[in-house]
């Protein structure tokens, strides 16, 4: 059974048009993770909630927006979107705190294009 | 801060075969590594993780992973490769609160 879950697998979106990434998790973890993975390179943590507790990283581009709503569901929004910003999305969660026996739990992401 | 470094982007080995990926890490203070992999149009998964203690891990696939202070590595390795091993696989170094700080990827290929 899938325990985090990403939606849409594909996402294709208009430069400059908003869009939102969805994920959602029934592991009850306290921790989501958004990375971006671009064609080639390594996942790059955008940024994260623990719990409520938004942390953003320092060169996450300010067009990047995150939600919280509940401990299940996580949304990554582009406010304009361009064409750098097409990449795989991937959510990821994990138990929280610095548990040495700390895994994270990865969707299977949302592919992003911008035309 | 914690940096990644995976010396080879791609890696053709035939089945059977044994294979190495290499990993090299940078940190300051004390360090948990990972390797994950991400079979194609898949999520990471975690593939096998050192923590403390032995520095030789296993994953119940094959895999191994030896944790070398001295030289800052994690070498992957499986003696004897698999078809379905094709995938591409991430090093990385854990810094708190699980944030992960990966490696650039290498693809293993598998070839028949």
């Amino acid at each position: 059974d899938a325990m985090v879950i990403q939606n849409p697998r594909y996402q294709v979106t208009q430069f400059g048009k908003p869009v939102t990434l969805s994920c959602s998790q029934t592991l009850n973890h306290n921790v989501m993770y958004w990375y971006q993975q671009k064609s080639s390179q390594a996942p790059k943590l955008l940024f994260h909630y623990y719990d409520k507790d938004f942390n953003n990283e320092a060169d996450t581009p300010d067009n990047f927006q995150s939600r919280r709503p509940n401990t299940s569901f996580c949304f990554l929004d582009i406010r304009s979107p361009g064409l750098g910003d097409a990449a795989m999305y991937l959510c990821a969660t994990s138990r929280g705190g610095e548990g040495t026996n700390e895994k994270l739990f990865f969707g299977s992401g949302t592919q992003l294009s911008v035309l | 801060a914690q940096s990644v470094t995976q010396l080879d982007s791609q890696v053709p080995v035939f089945e059977e075969a044994p294979v190495e990926l290499r990993c090299n890490y940078s940190s300051s203070v004390s360090v948990y590594l990972f390797w994950y992999v991400q079979y194609p149009n898949q999520g990471l998964q975690l593939l096998l993780k050192y923590l403390s203690g032995s520095t030789l891990v296993e994953s119940i696939n094959g895999f191994e992973a030896e944790f070398n202070k001295s030289q800052t590595s994690f070498h992957l390795r499986k003696p004897s490769v698999h078809i379905s091993d094709t995938a591409e696989y991430f090093c990385a170094v854990r810094t708190r609160y699980g944030k992960l700080t990966f490696g650039q990827g290498t693809i293993l290929t598998v070839h028949p």
